[in-house]
């Protein structure tokens, strides 16, 4: 059974940092490619990252560029979030996603969530 | 980046309704176009890929139509479990963009 499991979400100050990690099961972590994804409360889906199967290429929206950095390390099956420079618009629950297949870009599953609060 | 937009945002009907939800693309995104549900507090579930493959475990009263800039999920004899927020999402070209969500209430 694929399993996805976030942690390290909690509340930070304006300027802070935190470092979210997705523990991946179930399937074969290093055959995909990896996503975060967020959600600010009450408001709908943004993508954030996308990394490579072997982490050699990484996409990032707009808003996170130079602050936010996505890695893996495929030994651990685990996906990582850094987050750096934290804003009060970067409160969302952050869901980290398995990409289907290669030449797809659509989330099949999905992990539950860890809440990022940012706040003084 | 390509736009999204999702219609209507809110939608109400009874249990046994087929209903429709239709997204817009600001470009043309070939087929490259998902559906995702999500209940309150929960994660989204994928429904459709590439615009009209059903996802595996998915009822088959889901359908997903269209190509290029204009596509819809269509739900057929809607069940109580079918009442949650919608999203569409389109991984043609990065950023990888969502709809602004289609929530389907019981009326």
């Amino acid at each position: 059974e694929v399993q996805l499991v976030e942690s390290g979400g909690g509340l930070v100050q304006p300027g802070g940092s935190l470092r979210l990690s997705c523990a991946a099961s179930g399937f074969t972590f290093s055959s995909h490619w990896m996503s975060w994804v967020r959600q600010a409360p009450g408001k709908g889906l943004e993508w954030v990252a996308n990394i490579k199967k072997d982490g050699s290429q990484k996409y990032y929206v707009d808003p996170v560029k130079g602050r936010f950095t996505i890695s893996r390390d495929n030994a651990k099956n685990s996906l990582y979030l850094q987050m750096n420079s934290l804003r009060a618009e970067d409160t969302a629950v952050y869901y980290c996603a398995r990409i289907d297949y290669d030449s797809s870009g659509h989330f099949d599953y999905w992990g539950q969530g860890t809440l990022v609060t940012v706040s003084s | 980046d390509i736009q999204m937009t999702q219609s209507p945002s809110t939608l109400s009907a009874s249990v046994g309704d087929r209903v429709t939800i239709t997204c817009r693309a600001s470009q043309s995104i070939s087929s490259w176009l998902a559906w995702y549900q999500q209940k309150p507090g929960k994660a989204p579930k994928l429904l459709i890929y590439k615009a009209s493959s059903l996802e595996s475990g998915v009822p088959s009263r889901f359908s997903g139509s269209g190509s290029g800039t204009e596509f819809t999920l269509t739900i057929t004899s809607l069940q109580p479990d079918d009442f949650a927020t919608y999203y569409c999402h389109q991984y043609n070209s990065y950023p990888y963009t969502f709809g602004q969500g289609t929530k389907l209430e019981i009326k």
